[in-house]
């Protein structure tokens, strides 16, 4: 069974930092591009950052680049969000999600939609 | 960014109900777009993607349709089960937007 735990969340000061962890089971990790989505409560999903599967290439939302970083430990199955420079308008609950895509030729692909998700873990920036 | 609008914001219908939500695009995806549905306080389900493709495990009573820049998720016949929030996403860039989510009351 696929498991995504989201880890690390909480209350921050603006301007302080916080690292965010996804632990994974239940399938070959190494396999698979993973993407951290974020959702204000009541409010809709955002799509923040993805990581390819051998931690080789990232790409950022505008709103969050140059203060994010994800990166992924693949003999511990956990990818990493760490956040900085944190801002009241990050504050959401964030979600750790699995890229459906592929392996072909020895190289993993993502298809950027998303079939397994964590659980969340809330972020709240205030002072 | 690839803007996508959803309608209605909010629905309400009755057990056996045909339900429709409409997922517009700002330009064209082809057919880029998944549908998720959400729970309150859960995680998004991924329901359909490729625009009609029903993930595994997901009742035959959810259809997805379009392409281009118009979408639909239908529901043939509401089920208690189906009161949630429905989400469309598309995947045509490497830049994913999602629309602002339709909610489906009882009626």
């Amino acid at each position: 069974e696929v498991q995504l735990v989201e880890s690390g969340g909480g209350l921050v000061q603006p301007g302080r930092s916080l690292r965010l962890s996804c632990a994974a089971s239940g399938f070959t990790f190494s396999s698979f591009w993973m993407h951290w989505v974020r959702q204000v409560p009541g409010k809709g999903l955002v799509w923040v950052s993805r990581i390819n599967s051998d931690g080789s290439s990232t790409s950022y939302a505008d709103s969050v680049k140059g203060r994010f970083t994800i990166s992924r430990d693949n003999a511990n199955n956990t990818v990493y969000l760490q956040m900085n420079s944190l801002r009241a308008e990050d504050t959401a609950v964030y979600f750790c999600v699995r890229d459906d895509g592929y392996c072909s030729g020895g190289s993993c692909y993502g298809d950027y939609y998303f079939d397994y998700w964590g659980q969340g873990t809330l972020v709240t920036v205030s002072s | 960014d690839i803007q996508m609008t959803q309608s209605p914001s909010t629905l309400s219908a009755s057990i056996g109900d045909r339900v429709t939500i409409t997922c517009r695009a700002s330009q064209s995806i082809s057919s880029w777009l998944a549908w998720y549905q959400q729970k309150p306080g859960k995680a998004p389900k991924l329901l359909i993607y490729k625009a009609s493709t029903l993930e595994s495990g997901v009742p035959s009573r959810f259809s997805g349709s379009g392409s281009g820049t118009e979408f639909t998720l239908t529901i043939s016949s509401l089920q208690p089960d189906d009161f949630a929030t429905y989400h469309c996403q598309q995947y045509s860039r490497y830049s994913p937007t999602f629309g602002q989510g339709t909610k489906v009351e009882i009626k």
